[in-house]
């Protein structure tokens, strides 16, 4: 079935350092990927995405390129700040609507 | 501007009784959904719906009951509220791929 594997956190950087949170997926076809954002006591906020092989999503400095070969959606960022500090979930959407998310990956950057 | 409202955002109750969760969008979407999120379980689906008179079984459905009278609102019941039911409770909106999320409800059951 499809599902999604993304790593454990919590990821814990200082701030300007690079960030990596590895995102690998399983589907059938041809997913959407997503990255979504959970700051301290809010919903998620849709934070990048990507409908197709090679597309690369951005947003707020964070990137995603979504590669088919290696069903990865890795989510990066060249130098991360202290409000940089939430839970990131990858999801994957197939047909009807219905998002399938990761376990979240909690990081915390300190001054 | 338009939004998703979930209530209460906090909420306290005994095992055995009865609750419902309001989520509220004037987004005008027709598509709507329940999560739960747990800590090393990330969000699971609950119900769903594609529009005013269908619901739909997620795949954590057990215990838990959805309407849609309307396009606006997707009220979420805990027929026999159990502590394994204690959890925070997202509602989300959607058109196309993207979902909107409501702010969350916090329930625990004593």
């Amino acid at each position: 079935g499809n599902s999604v594997t993304q790593m454990e956190g919590p990821v814990t950087l200082s701030e300007e350092a690079f960030l990596t949170i590895n995102c690998t997926y399983t589907a059938t076809g041809y997913p959407s990927l997503f990255w979504y954002v959970q700051y301290p006591g809010e919903g998620l906020q849709l934070l990048l995405k990507a409908t197709k092989a090679d597309d690369k999503g951005s947003n707020k400095g964070f990137e995603a390129t979504y590669r088919k070969e290696t069903t990865s959606f890795h989510l990066e960022k060249g130098s991360v700040q202290v409000s940089d500090s939430a839970v990131y979930f990858c999801a994957l959407w197939y047909n009807t609507d219905k998002l399938i998310f990761g376990t979240g990956t909690r990081l915390q950057v300190f001054p | 501007d338009a939004e998703i409202t979930q209530s209460p955002r906090h909420k306290i109750t005994e095992t055995g009784r009865q609750v419902t969760l309001a989520c509220h969008q004037t987004w005008n979407h027709n598509n709507m959904f329940w999560y739960r999120q747990d800590l090393g379980h990330g969000l699971r689906l609950i119900h769903y719906s594609y529009g005013v008179q269908d619901t739909n079984k997620g795949e954590v459905s057990d215990g838990y009951s959805v309407s849609r009278s309307n396009t606006e609102d997707l009220p979420l019941t805990l027929e026999s509220a159990a502590s394994s039911q204690t959890s925070v409770y997202f509602c989300a909106s959607s058109e196309a791929n993207e979902q909107f999320f409501g702010p969350g409800t916090r329930l625990t059951v004593l």
